[in-house]
């Protein structure tokens, strides 16, 4: 059993270079979600799904795009990397609203 | 949605029990509490989730008071390895709000041998 598996682990962008994080889930969860994690601070939000062909933005969706074609994936899309999009980022899934949430490993991105 | 607060940081010696308080002064009626822990280049994990008065599991337990504007994560015991970002939310299982909840900065424990 995989649980949530994000690749790459580690990227490194140019500044207006486009790219796709990535994320799969083999336990069959509705609910995915996006999160960023900056240096010394917690992790924010930034774009989750209630299930296929429903997304919602979180806290800070600006400069990402998501979709949700199927229950298994949820990849996030950076549109026109900045250097300000530099951080780790970690997807989620979990069952139901509020329930345990399993997140994967991260992606660690710097932008130059 | 309930905002919390938690100390920013913590350090213990080992073999101590640890009290983590979290307070969350407007939380909903439908509103469960839950706590995750973080390790340094790692994704959070879950540990503990309650609605009301003790919940106990293999690795922690959570207390919560009748007027639920606050909650304590206690470990028994913690090792070295208990050394990590520990984060307190609030949000609904059966209601909304919870994907939308952040996770806040958290609080940094450090056991000291």
């Amino acid at each position: 059993n995989a649980g949530v598996t994000q690749t790459p682990k580690f990227q490194v962008l140019k500044t207006g270079q486009s790219m796709t994080l990535q994320c799969a889930q083999d336990m069959n969860h509705e609910y995915m979600s996006w999160y960023r994690q900056d240096p010394g601070m917690g992790l924010r939000l930034i774009h989750y799904s209630v299930g296929a062909g429903i997304t919602d933005q979180g806290e800070v969706p600006n400069g990402y795009n998501v979709s949700r074609s199927t229950t298994e994936d949820f990849p996030l899309r950076l549109l026109s990397a900045a250097p300000s999009q530099t951080s780790v980022y970690f997807c989620a899934s979990s069952y139901l609203k509020g329930s345990e949430a399993f997140f994967g490993q991260g992606t660690r991105l710097t932008v130059v | 949605l309930a905002k919390t607060t938690q100390p920013i940081s913590m350090d213990s010696y080992e073999g101590q029990e640890v009290n983590i308080t979290c307070s969350h002064n407007n939380i909903a009626t439908n509103d469960y509490i839950t706590w995750y822990q973080q390790f340094p280049s790692q994704g959070p994990r879950f540990i503990i989730q309650g609605y009301k008065t003790k919940v106990t599991n293999e690795v922690a337990s959570l207390f919560i008071p009748a007027d639920r504007k606050s909650s304590t994560l206690s470990l028994p015991r913690v090792s070295l390895s208990d050394t990590a970002v520990y984060y307190c939310l609030v949000g609904g299982p059966l209601g909304g709000g919870y994907q939308k909840v952040t996770f806040g900065t958290g609080t940094k424990l450090q056991v000291i041998p």
